[in-house]
């Protein structure tokens, strides 16, 4: 299995450009994460999808931030317009739902906003 | 805040020595995992503890869990530089039967000396 996948792993913008992120789950897992990790606030959950759906997006720091899950098999964190304080690496897991199962992560993506 | 918190925040330990991680947490949870951050990647899932467990062992790695003082402790035994990374807690809030997500601490970065 190729594991979550990400990407781009870097994505360099300016301020004001719309960026979009995407994420490729494990094939069969059906709950889905994007996290977002920065020196200062550390790892924090920006939405989650079981079964396609958004569960909770209460992490979605602004309406610059939006979230979509088409299928099983991909879902894209888009950031428009894009602000410096955006500035993190991003980070997409897939796991099957349960309270017993672990998280697999992707490598991310390293976002800098100019 | 975080749910979890691990304490201390960096350790820093000779190769062989033994290293003890440790998480405290507010709510109540259905299990508690560990995971392990190396720099510059995604994290990996190390070791899953239930609420009703108390110890658990995986290779060189010892978990406790005290819920009566909401609780953790990760310790890997004979470490080696190769252990190098940051490790996370991270507990469950399971809301109801749809909606499950993680929530991490801000990490313990464990330095093994050579």
């Amino acid at each position: 299995d190729a594991g979550v996948i990400q990407s781009p792993r870097h994505e360099v913008t300016e301020m004001g450009q719309e960026v979009t992120l995407r994420c490729k789950p494990i094939s069969g897992h059906n709950s889905l994460f994007w996290y977002r990790q920065t020196m200062m606030r550390g790892l924090e959950l920006l939405i989650y999808f079981n079964n396609n759906v958004p569960i909770d997006d209460s992490g979605m720091p602004e309406d610059r931030f939006s979230a979509k899950m088409p299928n099983a098999s991909f879902s894209t964190l888009k950031i428009q317009p894009s602000e410096p304080r955006d500035s993190a690496v991003y980070f997409c897991a897939s796991s099957r739902t349960g309270t017993y199962n672990e998280q697999f992560f992707g490598p991310g993506t390293r976002l800098t906003v100019l | 805040s975080q749910q979890g918190e691990e304490d201390p925040q960096a350790l820093s330990i000779q190769e062989g020595e033994n290293a003890t991680m440790n998480c405290s947490y507010k709510t109540s949870i259905n299990n508690l995992q560990w995971y392990r951050q190396n720099s510059g990647r995604g994290l990996v899932h190390l070791i899953l503890i239930r609420s009703n467990e108390r110890e658990k062992h995986s290779g060189r790695l010892r978990v406790t869990l005290d819920t009566s003082k909401k609780s953790s402790s990760l310790l890997i035994t004979a470490s080696r530089a190769a252990d190098t990374a940051s490790y996370f807690c991270a507990t469950d809030t399971f809301a109801t039967s749809s909606n499950y997500k993680l929530t991490f601490g801000k990490g313990t970065l464990l330095t093994v000396n050579p």
